[in-house]
């Protein structure tokens, strides 16, 4: 099993739908949750951190997090052809080297006209 | 403003040459992290380090080296024996805690020619 999985996609969803995106990770001890957004050739930014189960708005997104059923997904309202990119889910674990995150593959996100 | 510089932003690599990418940070960050990217892949960890003059190995160390000896700055040297090293390098940097995510560079894109 993974320590992070992802769906590949790609994830193909109209202008101004909700398009939604999944993460199930592997250790129940992981405490903090990040979501990236890559555009093609460019280098990850974060968009959305998650500390505790629930859910957390910023803007027109969403990320939810259950630790106990373990995943954690990011909601996006009102898509855009510019949320066209990767996204990458990122968990936080604590290892003998120190905390480090671990990245899922990625979904692509596609956003049609 | 704060941030997280890699150079260069291309690179070129002739057979059994080793090159070296640049990584500077100005964010006061103790950990600093290498990962390599190739198409259509996930991010993988080649070293990581917690701390000036202490480093660890990731999951691809083989055929690279790095340093640590100022906090702002975590050079990775790309050698001869790294025999795919053609790929993208994103460098990152964060709180010893992670709480507050990765912030990443720009990459390096390393080609052999």
């Amino acid at each position: 099993q993974k320590e992070v999985e992802q769906n590949s996609g790609p994830l193909s969803v109209p202008e101004g739908a909700i398009a939604s995106l999944n993460c199930t990770y592997s250790d129940r001890v992981s405490q903090s949750f990040f979501w990236y957004r890559q555009y093609s050739g460019k280098s990850p930014e974060l968009i959305m951190s998650i500390y505790s189960n629930g859910d957390k708005e910023d803007g027109r997104f969403t990320a939810q997090l259950n630790k106990a059923s373990q995943y954690v997904s990011l909601l996006i309202r009102d898509s855009q052809p510019s949320d066209s990119a990767t996204y990458l889910c990122a968990v936080n674990r604590l290892t003998g080297g120190g905390n480090k995150l671990t990245f899922g593959t990625g979904t692509q996100l596609k956003v049609e006209l | 403003d704060g941030g997280i510089t890699q150079s260069p932003k291309y690179l070129f690599r002739k057979e059994g040459q080793n090159v070296t990418l640049s990584c500077e940070q100005n964010l006061n960050h103790d950990a600093m992290y290498w990962y390599r990217q190739d198409p259509g892949q996930g991010l993988r960890l080649i070293y990581y380090s917690q701390i000036v003059n202490d480093f660890q190995k990731g999951d691809i160390a083989e055929g690279y080296s790095v340093s640590r000896e100022k906090k702002e700055s975590f050079p990775l040297t790309v050698t001869s024996a790294q025999k795919n090293p053609t790929a993208f390098y994103l460098c990152a940097s964060s709180t010893a805690l992670n709480n507050y995510g990765y912030t990443f560079g720009s990459g390096t894109r390393l080609t052999v020619v």
